[in-house]
């Protein structure tokens, strides 16, 4: 089946710092999405992409969908310790796949402040 | 975007048994479906569940083990059965919106003595 291959798999920074994570694909997505998990919850949608070469913001966030279609990244600039919980992106294969998504294996993120 | 109430948020159970978590939309939705978070992992998808007919299961996933009912376009349930502590995790439902956008409740942490 369809894997996402996201990096790093964890990183402790300082607040105040922007960090940088993506997730790869070997096949093609028609749409990419970007989670927020805490502990206790389930995960919250950040960004959405629709189209290749999309770059979208929300906040301090920055996601673009790889010209390829096959990859996806997610900035977040200025963190705070609230940015705190495990990113996930996730992709839509879309077609007889429609809707199930497939995630990657998620981002730690710790900041210390 | 939608609420989504999930019950009950958490249980500890005995191996044999079975038990069925309820998955509540305060709007009609044409898709909902099921995920698995296994501790540390990320998600993956169980079944999607269809309205008005059987649950459309992913590899690795059956019908005995994981029977899903959907009476509705609000309303969905969950059920593990013949439970063993492989099947501690956290069940996650979730629906999709008109923007192929899905939005998930918050979980049910399920632990197996």
């Amino acid at each position: 089946g369809q894997q996402l291959n996201q990096s790093p798999q964890s990183m402790f920074i300082q607040e105040g710092e922007d960090v940088s994570m993506n997730c790869t694909s070997s096949s093609i997505f028609n749409t990419w999405l970007w989670y927020k998990q805490e502990p206790g919850e389930g995960p919250v949608l950040l960004i959405a992409l629709y189209k290749a070469g999309e770059l979208t913001s929300n906040g301090r966030l920055t996601a673009q969908f790889g010209i390829t279609r096959k990859d996806s990244f997610l900035n977040i600039s200025a963190s705070i310790p609230s940015d705190v919980g495990i990113y996930f992106c996730a992709g839509d294969a879309g077609g007889t796949s429609y809707g199930k998504l497939t995630f990657g294996q998620g981002t730690i993120l710790t900041v210390h402040p | 975007s939608a609420v989504i109430s999930q019950k009950p948020s958490r249980d500890i159970c005995q191996r044999g048994t079975s038990l069925t978590i309820q998955c509540q939309v305060d709007s009609q939705v044409t898709m909902m479906f099921w995920y698995r978070q296994q501790p540390g992992q990320s998600l993956t998808l169980i079944a999607t569940a269809n309205q008005g007919s059987e649950a459309t299961y992913e590899s690795g996933f059956v019908i005995d083990k994981f029977p899903i009912s959907r009476p509705n376009l609000t309303f969905s349930t969950l059920t593990v059965s013949n439970m063993s502590p492989e099947d501690s995790s956290i069940y996650l439902c979730s629906v999709q919106g008109s923007t192929n956008i899905q939005y998930f409740g918050a979980g049910t942490r399920l632990s197996v003595l």
